[in-house]
Formats: structure tokens, sequence, C-alpha cells
């Protein structure tokens, strides 16, 4: 089982709709979650951060967390088509200096939102 | 502001040949890191500097060298190319170190082609 997984897509939307991005993970320990946004041919972008369990909100996009299920999510509201990206989730765990702190990405959800 | 700067931006090689991927950080960060991307296989991590002086092997270290020069650059170095080293190479850096839980700033990427 991969610590991490995220549908690759390619998911299409129409401008306006809500988005739900989804990642799932084996390590029980990851306690930090992150979203990044790639557009085309540049670098990762970080869009969200949370610590643990929970629901955080930054204009139109929410991230949360249940780690209950390992299970972590972002929606987008009213998307646009600038949102158009690839969207990445990682993860890590509070083992400070050691490889196990690594942190671990998705391989990215390809999202396309038409006008 | 400029973040992460990588260069260059695109590169062919034949096999055989070397280069060093250059990679500098304007924002004080301690930690640095170099990542390849692959189609279907996500961010990978190569090869991670804490700190001025230190480094340690990644997920994916064989082929690449790396030197942190200095605070604020981190050199990835391919000694003898290969057309399975042919990926999009991103920097990163941290304020700390990996486990804390720190987010990681990337630059855009270097898009290498070996033939």
């Amino acid at each position: 089982q991969k610590e991490v997984e995220q549908d690759p897509g390619p998911l299409s939307v129409p401008e306006g709709a809500i988005v739900s991005l989804n990642c799932t993970y084996s390590n029980s320990a990851f306690q930090y979650f992150m979203w990044y946004r790639q557009y085309s041919r540049k670098g990762p972008e970080l869009l969200m951060y949370t610590y643990s369990s929970g629901n955080k909100e930054d204009g139109r996009f929410t991230a949360q967390v249940d780690k209950s299920s390992k299970y972590i999510s972002l929606f987008i509201r009213d998307s646009q088509p600038s949102d158009s990206a690839t969207y990445l989730c990682a993860m890590s765990a509070y083992i400070y200096g050691g490889s196990q702190g690594n942190l671990i990405f998705g391989k990215g959800t390809k999202l396309s939102v038409k006008p | 502001n400029a973040g992460v700067t990588q260069t260059p931006k695109f590169q062919v090689l034949k096999t055989g040949q070397s280069m060093t991927l250059q990679c500098a950080q304007d924002m004080n960060h301690n930690s640095m890191y170099w990542y390849r991307q692959d189609p279907g296989m996500g961010l990978r991590l190569i090869y991670y500097s804490a700190s001025e002086g230190t480094t340690d092997k990644g997920e994916v270290p064989n082929g690449y060298n790396v030197s942190r020069l200095n605070k604020r650059e981190f050199s990835l170095r391919l000694e003898s190319a290969a057309p399975s080293q042919t990926s999009v190479y991103f920097c990163a850096s941290s304020e700390r170190g990996r486990g804390s839980g720190q987010p990681q700033h990337f630059g855009d990427g270097t898009r290498l082609s070996i033939l």
C-alpha cells in the first residue's frame, strides 16, 4: 500500500462548480497536511497548510483533515478557469531530522475548469 | 520577491555528459531539498541539506551528487548523465528541517532531457 494515494484525474468541471479533491494515507504518524497547486511548467506553490485534524478556510478554499479515516480533502468553491492546475497533497510526521520526517507527496490531480 | 531560483530552466544533454543544476534561495531558510518529478511517479526526494555543510540522501540519490555551498545555495550534479535521468528537477527550501512540519517552498524547476 502506497503511503499517500491521490486520484490523478483528470477532473473537468464547469466554471462556478464546487470542486472536491481528496487524498488517503496509511501512516497514522502524519500530523502536518498541505495542499500545493502546480501550474503547467511551474513549481508547486503552497496553497493550504493544516496541523492535525479539523478544517481550515482561506477564501474560496477549504482544507479538511480526518485523521480517524486517514483522509484529507480540498474544496474549491465558485471554481474559476484560473484554478485549472494540478493539485498535490503532501504530508509529514513530526520526526525531526530523520528520513521518516520526509514530506510525502501524492501524485497530483489535474483539474480543468471550463468557462 | 525571488524566493527559490533555479538555473538553467531547460537543458539538453547527451548520455555521459555532466552538468550542475544551480539553486539559490533568499528567504534565509536553513534546509534545502532537491526533488525530481516524473509522470506517474510524483515528486521524489533526491538529496536533502539540513544546514550549511550537511547533506543526506533521499529516496533516489543514485547518479547524483550535491553541494551545499553556503546557506543560500544548493547545487545538484550529474556526473555521467543517463536517459533515465530525464526529468523535471525542483529545488525547495524550508526554515527548519524535515520532520518539523514546516512547508517547503519550491522553485520553478529545471527541465532536463538526456539523449
